[in-house]
Order: structure tokens, then sequence, then C-alpha cells
């Protein structure tokens, strides 16, 4: 399965900031997705970033307030803008690998954990 | 997206078969059902999936039934280090996985 990656691992923010959390997959995949997962919550897709075209943002998720990159198969960036402390969460990537089996599987980052003060 | 049902939470003796059962009625013949399971908020693991027949791998057993109106996850052989958040998910159109509150598995000495 795929090896992701994500960086910063944590951070502590000021609130009116912005954070850019980066995702990096050990192979080239084509769907990336970004969660966030808020303190004693479960998952909540933010949004789905494929490679050469624009992410495609769920309901209550805005570009302006998340904006992502997806320069590449193997790389994405998701940026955290102006924020405040409603935005302390984990936040994770996920990739869409084949592996060994005939149907695709998501795999999961090991999260950023952001605290805004 | 087909909705899934998990109770809260149970717990199992350690060494035991911990039994995990989850509910997804509204299924559609051609969705599979996902099994993940999250360890002290660390990025969710992927357990296993299945279609309609059953599934094993070296982590679990995944027992759909025929009607593919509910199914069961099975750790043969709980240890602590299986205490988790296990979600079932049914995957959705556009691969996305919808998760649920999950049901939290304590195994106990």
């Amino acid at each position: 399965s795929a090896v992701i990656s994500q960086k910063p691992s944590r951070d502590i923010c000021q609130r009116g900031t912005s954070l850019t959390i980066q995702c990096q997959v050990d192979s080239q995949v084509t769907m990336m997705f970004w969660y966030r997962q808020q303190p004693g919550q479960s998952l909540t897709l933010i949004a789905t970033a494929n490679q050469g075209s624009e992410a495609t943002y769920e309901s209550g998720f805005v570009i302006d307030k998340f904006p992502i990159s997806r320069p590449n198969l193997t790389f994405s960036t998701l940026t955290v803008s102006n924020m405040s402390p409603e935005d302390s969460s984990i936040y994770l990537c996920s990739v869409e690998d084949r592996g060994g089996s005939s149907q695709e599987t998501q795999y999961f980052g090991p999260g950023t954990r952001l605290l805004v003060l | 997206d087909a909705k899934t049902t998990q109770p809260p939470s149970m717990d199992c003796a350690e060494g035991r078969a911990a039994n995990l059962p989850c509910n997804h009625s509204t299924i559609s013949g051609n969705e599979y059902v996902y099994w993940y399971r999250q360890i002290h908020s660390q990025g969710p693991q992927y357990i296993i999936h299945g279609l309609k027949n059953n599934e094993t791998n070296e982590m679990a057993s995944l027992i759909i039934t025929e009607d593919r109106k509910s199914s069961t996850l099975i750790l043969p052989h709980a240890t602590l280090r299986d205490t988790a958040v296990y979600y079932c998910i049914v995957r959705g159109a556009n691969s996305k996985l919808t998760f649920g509150k999950g049901i939290t598995l304590s195994v106990r000495p």
C-alpha cells in the first residue's frame, strides 16, 4: 500500500494566520483527499484533489478558506487560511491506491495536529 | 451514499475474538463495505473490505450477510493494541468515504 507522510506533524498557530500542510506519497496516485477531524469527532471530508484539475469541495468547505494545490501525482498541499480557534483539528490526507487488490482503497497519512490560539 | 449503523462501544477480553457488528440496510448492489480503525487520533488504518463474499486477511475477517444489509468484522484473537475506534463504511460514488461515529472497542487484560 502507499506510504504517506504529512508535514508538519503538529503546529500551534495564532489566530488570523495561515498554515500550509503538505502531503507526500511514495507512488503516483490519481486521487488524493483532505479530511478534518475536530476534537472528539469523526472524520469529515473537506475536498478531493485531482492532479490537473480544480479541487472539489464538500458542502460547508470553500476554496478561500481551504485552498488546495495538487501540482503532481505524488504531492498535495492544504492551506488553512485566516485561522480561528474553531480550526483546531487534526487534518488528514488520504490517497486512493489499488495496492494488490482489485478494488481501490484509501490509505491515510498520519495527520497534522493543529491548535489555534 | 448508504449509511451505516454501529453500536457506540463494546469490550472483549484479551485473546478472545472480537465481533464488531455493522448495519447497512440501504447498501446498493455495487457498493463495497470497508472497515478502518483509528488508534488514539492516529490516521485511520485500513483493515479489510468486501462486496458480498466473506473476506479474510492477516488482520481480520469480514462476514457479510447474504442480503448484504449487515456485516461483522472479526478480530480472531484481540490484543490490547486492538483497542481503537472501528469504522464501518460503505464506499460511495466518486470514492467518497463517509465516516460515522464508529464503535469504540476496548480490549481488557
